[in-house]
């Protein structure tokens, strides 16, 4: 599997928008860019996930790099909900039976 | 949206006891769930791919005999840690994506379920 590469921890105020980066230079072109977070002691939730075009949902929204090397989840206004650790991960569109590879992801702190 | 449901959420019991997880989807049918476990302060890592109707998948170093997978329906997996240890104490966490919808939608997780064996 391609491997992502994220800081191991941001930090960010609450109500202001956080930028996520993860960087994946050794992706192919049929790998998708999926985001999960997960919220202390829960299993984790699902985000946002896209392949070339930028994404926007309720959630989020995900700039990819026109080259796909890198990807960036942005939280327009973050809330103290928001914190949790963020895992940036590659998923072929032909792994539909593949588990998921978690990396060690981006703790996302969110001071009051 | 696909809900996924995990039970039970928190076991603590004795050392040599077996434990059953069940994993559930709720609104949605699953060819195949996956099963994690995460250790304290640690990222989640893939412990077996559950497939319906067949015998499900081990990822490396870990043993087929202690945790035992049934996926007997499109909508239910189980989990059975046989005589568990205190080692053997994790967060196990389980996960299933609709395949109706094509193979690159999301996966939906459970809530986990913590294990804690004396």
């Amino acid at each position: 599997d391609a491997k992502t590469t994220q800081p191991n921890s941001m930090e960010s105020n609450e109500e202001e928008p956080v930028h996520l980066p993860c960087n994946h230079s050794t992706i192919s072109g049929t790998d998708y860019i999926h985001w999960y977070r997960q919220l202390p002691s829960q299993g984790p939730e699902y985000v946002i996930h896209g392949l070339t075009s930028n994404v926007n949902n309720r959630m989020a929204s995900l700039a990819i790099a026109e080259d796909r090397k890198s990807s960036t989840l942005i939280l327009h206004r973050a809330t103290l909900r928001d914190a949790a650790v963020y895992y940036c991960i590659l998923l072929n569109s032909g792994g539909g039976a593949d588990g998921l590879t978690f990396g060690k992801g981006t703790h996302l702190i969110i001071q009051p | 949206g696909a809900v996924v449901s995990q039970h039970p959420s928190r076991v603590i019991c004795k050392s040599g006891t077996s434990v059953k997880i069940e994993c559930r989807s709720l609104d949605f049918q699953a060819t195949t769930m996956f099963w994690y476990r995460q250790f304290p302060k640690q990222s989640l890592m893939l412990m077996a791919t559950s497939n319906e109707g067949s015998k499900a998948t081990y990822e490396q170093g870990v043993e087929k005999d202690k945790f035992l997978i049934n996926h007997a329906s499109l909508t239910l997996s189980t989990l059975t840690v046989t005589s568990a240890h205190p080692e053997d104490s994790s967060f196990y966490i389980c996960s299933a994506r609709d395949y109706r919808k094509g193979g690159n939608q999301p996966q939906h997780f459970g809530d986990g379920t913590r294990l804690s064996i004396l």
